[in-house]
């Protein structure tokens, strides 16, 4: 059973745009909701997270948005540069495990 | 970054051969993990532990075994590889939960 399904597998965009990237889990015992970003060779960083009591947060030109009714969120990207070229991982958390999703890749093209 | 080496970080071994990967952490983190990514998989936990001598399997646990007989090292065991366990292998370590590190990858292929 997946219990997280991430979406789309992969996101090309051109610099300037707002890549849009979701997320959809089934445990309604996930309590917090991060997106982790990962460069090739490299392990994966913490970007973002929050936590199930708010609908919205913003980090600089990171923004996640939480549906609890729908057990969705997703990650929006402003005005998105080249260097945020990398794959990103919702990894909800139940405990002290983290869940991935399939990861997806995003180009942002010049 | 996160205080955390990986030892090897590339290794080529043969089917049947027993192999060890090292984690090492600097951060005297409670937790820490080991993770397996393959392509369309996202991350899968192996095994992880909470402390000194106390572990608990993953989603994938079959195949490997681990130890942490010190708060700083956690070891991955293969005890006898095998092809579908090329992939490559992260470390993790956490104190709050809330954030978890990652270390920079062990790259196995068993051939």
């Amino acid at each position: 059973q997946q219990q997280v399904k991430q979406s789309p597998q992969s996101l090309i965009v051109q610099k300037g745009g707002i890549p849009i990237i979701n997320c959809a889990y089934e445990n309604t015992a996930f309590d917090y909701f991060p997106w982790y970003q990962q460069f090739p060779g490299k392990g994966p960083a913490l970007l973002i997270a929050i936590r199930p009591d708010v609908s919205e947060k913003k980090e600089g030109r990171f923004t996640i948005s939480f549906n609890k009714s729908a057990k969705q969120f997703s990650l929006h990207i402003m005005d998105s540069q080249p260097g945020d070229s990398a794959t990103y991982f919702c990894a909800p958390l139940a405990g002290n495990m983290l869940t991935f999703g399939g990861g997806t890749r995003l180009m942002v093209k010049p | 970054d996160a205080g955390i080496t990986q030892s090897p970080r590339h290794k080529v071994t043969e089917t049947g051969t027993p192999v060890t990967l090292r984690c090492h952490q600097t951060e005297n983190h409670r937790y820490m993990y080991w993770y397996r990514q393959d392509p369309g998989h996202g991350l899968r936990l192996i095994h992880y532990s909470y402390g000194v001598k106390d572990t608990d399997k993953g989603e994938v646990s079959d195949g490997y075994s681990v130890s942490r007989s010190k708060t700083e090292d956690f070891l991955l065991t293969l005890e006898s590889a095998t092809s579908s366990q090329t992939s490559v292998y992260f470390c993790a370590i956490s104190e709050s939960l809330s954030t978890i590190y990652f270390g920079e990858g062990s790259w196995l292929t068993v051939v």
